[in-house]
């Protein structure tokens, strides 16, 4: 079975600070994993995917994520966070190409 | 230029009306997604179609949810009659072809039953 877990639900930097968020995969097979943001009563955002060309992959704002199959993770940083970072994250992997598994979200906090 | 369009952005009705909420693919989907968010719950997956059927709708609350996907590139879901409990964010997202493809969601629709 298919499964995401984000370890955390909150986290909390301060600007100019690195950003973690956390995300551990279960899969059967080659997943497709892919952040997304929700900034406050909006869509979700595509950030990044994996797509097996590479296994860190840079995306929108400054975020990149990396994959690693020995730790079944997909951790998403950015070395420096801004203001405008405050949002909700979801790591998010696809089974099969026709069917999304969401994690539960962790909410970034970016305090001045 | 794959993409989402939902309607209507805002909707506020009393309980026990009919609400009819509705999701448009632009092009290339071939799986449409409906889910609810809520402070309480997050993001639940309500149900999914691949190829205009529905595959799985576990996630739909009671029988007063109900969604359909006539075509390729349209899909409603209807609650009837509507709750307060149902207020919610329903967004609708779709999923093109291609294994490493990336779900595309609408901006959501704000339900509020009052």
């Amino acid at each position: 079975a298919q499964s995401v877990t984000q370890l955390d639900s909150h986290v909390s930097v301060s600007e100019g600070t690195p950003v973690l968020l956390r995300c551990n995969y279960s899969s059967s097979y080659s997943p497709s994993l892919f952040w997304y943001v929700q900034h406050p009563n909006k869509g979700l955002q595509l950030l990044l995917k994996y797509t097996s060309a590479a296994t860190l992959v840079k995306g929108i704002n400054g975020f990149e994520a990396e994959f690693k199959k020995s730790e079944t993770s997909f951790h998403l940083t950015k070395p420096s966070a801004h203001m405008s970072d405050a949002a909700e994250y979801f790591c998010v992997v696809s089974v099969s190409s026709d069917k999304l598994i969401f994690g539960t979200g962790t909410r970034l906090q970016v305090f001045p | 230029d794959a993409g989402v369009i939902q309607s209507p952005r805002h909707e506020v009705t009393e309980m026990g009306q009919e609400v009819t909420l509705r999701c448009k693919l632009i092009s290339g989907h071939n799986s449409l997604f409906w889910y609810r968010q809520t402070m309480m719950r997050g993001l639940e997956l309500l149900i999914y179609f691949n190829n205009n059927v529905p595959i799985d709708d576990s996630g739909m609350p009671e029988d007063r949810f109900s969604a359909k996907m006539p075509n390729a590139s349209f899909s409603t879901l209807k609650i009837q009659p509507s709750e307060p409990r149902d207020s919610a964010v329903y967004f609708c997202a779709g999923l093109a072809t291609g294994v490493w493809s990336e779900a595309f969601f609408g901006q959501g629709t704000r339900l509020t039953v009052v």
